[in-house]
C-alpha cells in the first residue's frame, strides 16, 4: 500500500496563476480532507469529502475548489493565486478510528 | 464553534523529565479525540480515545480523556530528545477532527 500520495512536493507560482494539487489514497478510505498549515500554526481544514460525489467546506475554502469523481482521487484547485496561499497543503483519508496524512506539498507565491 | 485550545504552547525540558500535555475542546456531535506527534513533515498518529476514563499507553506516552469536562492531556515520561516534536490534539466531531496549534516539545540532552 502507497497509502496517501500527493503531488507535486514543492511548487513556486506567480500571482494569479492557478494549479492542482494532486492527492490519491489506495486504502478505499471514503473520508478524504485537505488542510493548510501556516508556519507554528495548526492544521486549516479546506475541504473534506465523506465519498465519491460528496464533498463539503471547511474552516478555509474560500480560493479553493475540489472534486471527488473516484474514491481514491481528491485533487485540490488554486484558481487565482495569492500570497496568502502560501502554505504547506496536506490532504488526509480516514477510517473512522485513524487518520492518515499524505506527506504534503509546499506551494509558495509570490 | 468547534474550538480546541492546547497548552502549554511550548515547553523546553531535559532528557529525563516527564512532560504533561494539555487539551480542552469544545466540539459539536463528539465522537472521539485523537492525538498526532508532528516532526518536520505530515503528522503521524499516537492514540485515539472514545471514552473518558480511558488511559491509552504505548511505551513511555500515555493519554486521559474526560468526557464530562471536555478535555485529554498527554503524558510524555523518561523523555528522549527524538520526543521533540509538535503534538497536536484533534477531537472528531460528526465527519471531521478539528485540530489545536499543538504544543511545541523541545528535549535538549
Amino acid at each position: 500500500n502507497a497509502g496517501v500520495t500527493q503531488t507535486p512536493k514543492f511548487r513556486i507560482l506567480k500571482i494569479g496563476q492557478s494549479m492542482t494539487l494532486q492527492c490519491a489514497q489506495d486504502m478505499n478510505h471514503n473520508y478524504m480532507y485537505w488542510y493548510r498549515q501556516d508556519p507554528g500554526m495548526g492544521l486549516k481544514l479546506i475541504y473534506y469529502s465523506v465519498g465519491a460525489g460528496i464533498t463539503d467546506k471547511g474552516e478555509v475554502p474560500n480560493g479553493y475548489n475540489v472534486s471527488r469523481s473516484t474514491t481514491e482521487d481528491f485533487p485540490l484547485r488554486l484558481e487565482l493565486a495569492a500570497p496568502s496561499q502560501t502554505s504547506v497543503y496536506f490532504c488526509a483519508s480516514s477510517t473512522y478510528n485513524e487518520q492518515f496524512f499524505g506527506p504534503g506539498t509546499r506551494l509558495t507565491v509570490l | 464553534e468547534d474550538k480546541v485550545v492546547q497548552s502549554p504552547l511550548s515547553l523546553v525540558v531535559h532528557e529525563g523529565d516527564t512532560v504533561t500535555l494539555n487539551c480542552s475542546y469544545e466540539v459539536t456531535n463528539f465522537r472521539s479525540l485523537l492525538w498526532y506527534k508532528q516532526e518536520k513533515k505530515a503528522p503521524t498518529f499516537l492514540f485515539m480515545l472514545t471514552s473518558s476514563g480511558i488511559e491509552k499507553k504505548s511505551g513511555r506516552l500515555s493519554s486521559i480523556l474526560d468526557k464530562k469536562e471536555l478535555f485529554s492531556i498527554l503524558n510524555i515520561t523518561a523523555t528522549q530528545t527524538g520526543d521533540s516534536a509538535v503534538y497536536l490534539c484533534a477531537p472528531r466531531g460528526s465527519e471531521k477532527l478539528v485540530f489545536g496549534k499543538g504544543t511545541k516539545l523541545t528535549v535538549n540532552p
